[in-house]
């Protein structure tokens, strides 16, 4: 079982367009995260959610939203997309404790034409 | 911002250890120092943390100083596989708390 999964993998779409992306973890963690990474490699911190709860939120333009169902899932939804947007997006989780490590998604590449 | 410094590339033959630093002075006393790496375009995977004392898995070793101010990673026999950008991330393990990344450590191991 993929341990941090996001769908989809491949998100081609025009300017203009509502997109989601859905991000789903099984192991059991109680934070999740939506990384950036454009088209110079820099990997950057979007949100972090901890139980539901938003406690990290960059700046991002508002037209990026995630939402926390519950604790194994966060979702980000962009508005209006631009075509600035295009990059590759990473969902991530943590857990606590003495075994506190994060664990990454293998990525969503999301192209704006 | 990220709190290291790791040089901007590297080169390993095919079987030799690579040997990553990474400084850190500003770390502190309740921040672990974390090694993560990216291949190609996937997701960043773990490869080891520590706190003060040196670690070992089967991935690599991590050899902190007693100062703490720095670190190394060591690939005792690097392969093709190995090519890849090597994080140095420093962090608490405070719940919620978000990995930083700076611009790592390209790796690149030929034969």
């Amino acid at each position: 079982d993929t341990a941090v999964s996001q769908t989809p993998k491949y998100l081609v779409t025009q300017m203009g367009n509502d997109k989601s992306i859905k991000c789903e973890q099984n192991l059991g963690h109680d934070t999740m995260y939506w990384y950036k990474q454009d088209s110079k490699k820099f990997l950057k911190i979007m949100f972090s959610y901890n139980n539901k709860e938003l406690i990290i939120n960059e700046t991002v333009p508002n037209r990026f939203s995630p939402k926390s169902p519950d604790k194994a899932h966060l979702n980000l939804h962009i508005n209006s997309l631009e075509l600035g947007d295009s990059a590759v997006y990473f969902c991530a989780s943590s857990g606590a404790g003495r075994n506190y490590g994060y664990t990454f998604g293998s990525g969503t590449r999301l192209t704006v034409v | 911002d990220a709190k290291t410094t790791q040089p901007t590339s590297m080169d390993c033959a095919e079987g030799r250890a690579a040997n990553l630093p990474c400084n850190h002075s500003t770390i502190s006393g309740n921040e672990y120092v974390y090694w993560y790496r990216q291949i190609h375009s996937q997701g960043p995977q773990y490869i080891i943390h520590g706190l003060k004392n040196n670690e070992t898995n089967e991935m690599a070793s991590l050899i902190i100083t007693e100062d703490r101010k720095s670190s190394t990673l060591i690939l005792p026999h690097a392969t093709l596989r190995d090519t890849a950008v090597y994080y140095c991330i420093v962090t608490t393990n405070q719940a919620g708390t978000a990995l930083i990344f700076g611009k790592g450590t390209t790796l690149s191991v030929s034969s």
